[in-house]
């Protein structure tokens, strides 16, 4: 089975610093890989996803993650965060010929104005 | 908004009680999945439905259980609920063939549960 791990928490940041949060999967085989993102008192959505080709993706909000395989990693970064970006950041992992999606613990970004 | 429905938005139960949690997923989607998200931890797979079958469960005891409607809605269903059971429920919906969900996974607000 596989599993992921995030190893940063708590995050805490002021406006227009650079974000990186680690992303690690457990895996044999070929992965699809997303970030999701919940902002206080919504829900769950997609920022972006790797299925295949170009390892770096980009995705909504200014935000991209690079897939490295030979590392089982797939960081989330962006340039410069905003206050808005003070959320809870979730990594998951789903096998290609699988249907359980593998969530991290989170890390939960606090972007102090 | 991901069109993904579910109801109720808040729930208070005793333990040993029974609850049934609903979901309406996405227009076009065929595919339900059911996670656990516990407190400050991130979603646990429950099981997924697809076309109205149960094709995948996690690591869940049989007292939790589903269902998927011919309009692909669907419910979870915990019996004998024990404290360590509050928890927000997340149901996800997506368009997947063969029951191999390669597509993206998008989520309802939740159902938040509490027992008492």
């Amino acid at each position: 089975a596989q599993s992921v791990s995030q190893h940063n928490h708590h995050v805490i940041l002021s406006e227009a610093a650079s974000l990186e949060l680690g992303c690690n999967y457990s895996y044999g085989g070929t992965v699809n890989l997303f970030w999701y993102v919940q902002y206080p008192g919504q829900h769950l959505q997609l920022l972006l996803k790797y299925f295949s080709g170009d390892p770096l993706v980009k995705g909504i909000k200014g935000f991209e993650a690079e897939f490295i395989k030979s590392k089982f990693s797939f960081n989330l970064r962006k340039p410069s965060v905003q206050w808005s970006d003070t959320a809870e950041y979730f990594c998951a992992v789903i096998p290609n010929a699988g249907n359980m999606l593998t969530f991290g613990g989170g890390t939960r970004l606090m972007v102090k104005p | 908004e991901t069109g993904v429905t579910q109801s109720p938005t808040h729930l208070i139960k005793t333990r040993g009680q029974q609850v049934t949690l609903r979901c309406s997923s996405q227009s076009g989607h065929n595919t339900v999945s059911w996670y656990q998200q516990a407190l400050g931890q991130g979603p646990q797979f429950i099981f997924q439905y697809y076309r109205e079958e149960e094709n995948g469960r996690g690591n869940f005891p049989p007292r939790f259980s589903g269902l998927q409607f011919p309009n692909y809605s669907s419910e979870l269903n915990v019996n004998a609920l024990e404290l360590d059971d509050s928890a927000l429920y997340l149901c996800a919906s997506s368009s997947g063939t063969s029951g191999k969900t390669r597509e993206t996974q998008y989520f309802g607000p939740g159902t938040r549960l509490l027992v008492l």
